[in-house]
């Protein structure tokens, strides 16, 4: 099955630096690629996602990468303010007719420290 | 904006006791998803449902659970002998294709 990594588990940055989480999959089908954030006890909300046939996508703040050879996409968080603080989660969905499977990685904890 | 509710918010139940979540998605969303996330965990694929089936189960979703669509609104969640590992919140999700929306959720206690 599809195995999904995310790294770091946690991140502190200063407000107004910018904030990098990685994520790597295993499974070369996957061809949707959702990033969500998730604040204590709510439910994850998206934020971005990019899909196989676009290499970059960008979002006033907010960026995605993705790197199908290395199989890798990283979200990109520039001029983080304090409301950016919450849990990152990044996701990995095969969009092929009525099969849909979507594997969450771990999580990054974002701390913007004001 | 529409949304995909959930409910109930909370619910308590005593080990070895049927529990049903209940979602309404959005209505012209096709796919349905259930998902589960143990407190400070990551979030669990369970199961997708699309016409009227089950499309994908991890392997979490086993002969415990099962899911229903009994009507064109409602999509539900049983679980039919609840263990003390099942205590989670429980999040439903819908979309078209592609972008799921989540509901807020259902945080099930087993005692």
């Amino acid at each position: 099955g599809e195995n999904v990594e995310q790294h770091p588990s946690t991140l502190s940055v200063q407000e107004g630096d910018s904030a990098v989480i990685k994520c790597t999959y295993s499974d070369s089908a996957s061809n949707y690629f959702p990033w969500y954030k998730q604040e204590l006890g709510k439910r994850p909300q998206l934020i971005i996602d990019i899909r196989s046939n676009v290499g970059e996508k960008k979002d006033q703040r907010i960026a995605v990468t993705l790197n199908k050879t290395a199989k890798h996409f990283s979200l990109h968080i520039t001029e983080t303010q304090p409301e950016d603080s919450a849990v990152y989660f990044c996701a990995v969905k095969i969009n092929s007719g009525g099969y849909q499977k979507v594997t969450f990685g771990t999580g990054t904890k974002l701390q913007v420290i004001p | 904006e529409p949304e995909v509710t959930q409910t109930p918010s909370h619910q308590v139940t005593q080990m070895g006791q049927e529990v049903i979540l209940r979602c309404v998605p959005i209505s012209n969303h096709l796919y349905f998803y259930w998902y589960r996330q143990i407190l400070g965990q990551k979030v669990e694929f369970l199961v997708s449902f699309y016409n009227n089936e089950i499309s994908e189960k991890s392997e979490i979703f086993d002969d415990q659970f099962s899911v229903e669509r009994p009507d064109g609104s409602n999509f539900t969640l049983k679980i039919r002998s609840t263990k003390l590992e099942d205590s989670a919140m429980y999040f439903c999700a819908s979309s078209t294709l592609e972008t799921q929306y989540f509901g807020p959720g259902t945080r099930l206690l087993v005692l």
